[in-house]
This record gives structure tokens, sequence and C-alpha cells, in this order.
């Protein structure tokens, strides 16, 4: 089945760093690809998604790029905020079960 | 907008009850998905419902099983709580059962005493 790694966190940044979280995945085909984020206490937000080979995901100042030669799909930011402090998880779309796969999620402090 | 919501927040129960955990959709949404996301690892599949019927399964015993209602509502049961049944359970939505964009709820958190 489908598999992600991810890099191991924590991953502690100062305020204003830059970010890149690493994410490769094992699947089927070309599956849509996510990020989602997880802030302490609370479930799942979704960040972006890319459904094509070469397209970009972004939003709120947070992108990743669909690279298929490479079946990755890395987190970047340019500058991190301490209110970004949570954990991130790459999540490919397993067309067959039509469920996510997840990793084991990454956790970034961002210190002030 | 109403996203996804779930109840109760927290549960306790002991090891052998049966439990019943209850997820809405975001409004216009007609499929339900649940995750099981044990301390510090990432969520994982247990299974989908679609129009009342369950249409996908992960790699989970039945003692896992759910329900759909008419309204897209959705139940999540437990039976025969295992230490190991202890996780923060997650409902997804999504329109379709094909659609690759899920919507989380903010989760139940079970613990098995």
């Amino acid at each position: 089945g489908d598999s992600v790694t991810q890099m191991e966190g924590p991953v502690t940044l100062s305020e204003e760093a830059c970010l890149t979280i690493n994410c490769t995945y094992t699947a089927t085909g070309y599956p849509s690809l996510f990020w989602y984020v997880q802030y302490p206490g609370e479930g799942l937000q979704l960040l972006l998604k890319a459904t094509k080979a070469d397209d970009k995901g972004s939003n709120k100042g947070f992108e990743a790029t669909y690279r298929k030669e490479t079946t990755s799909f890395h987190l970047e930011k340019g500058s991190v905020q301490v209110s970004d402090s949570a954990v991130y998880f790459c999540a490919p779309w397993d067309t067959g079960r039509r469920a996510l796969t997840f990793g084991s999620g990454t956790r970034l402090q961002v210190q002030p | 907008d109403a996203g996804v919501t779930q109840s109760p927040t927290h549960l306790i129960k002991t090891r052998g009850q049966q439990v019943t955990l209850r997820c809405s959709p975001k409004s216009g949404h007609d499929t339900v998905s649940w995750y099981q996301q044990a301390l510090g690892q990432g969520p994982q599949f247990i299974f989908q419902y679609y129009e009342e019927e369950e249409r996908q399964r992960g790699n989970f015993p039945d003692r896992f099983s759910g329900h759909q209602f008419p309204n897209y509502s959705s139940e999540l049961n437990v039976n025969a709580l295992l230490l190991g049944d202890s996780a923060l359970y997650l409902c997804a939505s999504s329109l379709g059962t094909f659609t690759d964009t899920q919507y989380f709820g903010p989760g139940t958190r079970l613990t098995v005493l």
C-alpha cells in the first residue's frame, strides 16, 4: 500500500527563519497530495493540496510542489511565525481505499 | 458555514465496555470517513460511509463498526474496548465517495482504563 516518510522532528526554528519539511511517498499512480496541520489539542486542518505533477499548492505563505520524478512534496515557508508551531502531516490520497495515508508527522517549534 | 462537528470531546471508558462516537459532516457534504490517531502518530483510516453504507475499510477489526444516517451524520461504535483503543478519533467529511479533499472535525479523545 501507500506509505509516507517525513523528516523527524521536532524542528526548532527562530521566528522569521526559513522552513523546509521533507516528505517522500510511495503510491500507485499519481495521487493528489496534501499537507495538513494540527495545532495542539485540535483536529487536522487542510493546509494545501496539489493534484498533478509540477502543481504548486500554496496557502498562508506555505508552498509545496508536486515532484513526480522524486515522489516528493516538500513543505516550505520563507518566514515562520510563532503561531506556525504545530504538527505537520504529509498525505497522499489512496485512490483504491478512497482515504488519506498519513506519515507520522513533523513537529515544528518556532521560538520568538 | 458549519464545519465538521464531533461529540463528545472527551470520553473515559474501561476495558470491555462499548463506546459510540458521533459526527456531523460539513454543510453540503454527504460522505464521512473515520480515522484513529494514536498519541504521537499520524491518523489511520478506519472506514468510509456514503449513502448509508460502508464503502471502504482500513485494517481494523470488526469490533469497529459504524452507521450513517439519512441526514449524512455518522456514528462510530467500538465494542469490547482494549487499552490500545485509546486514541483521538477523527471524523472527516467530503462531497462524494471518490472526492479526495477531506475536512476534519476536532476529534473525540477516548481514554480506555
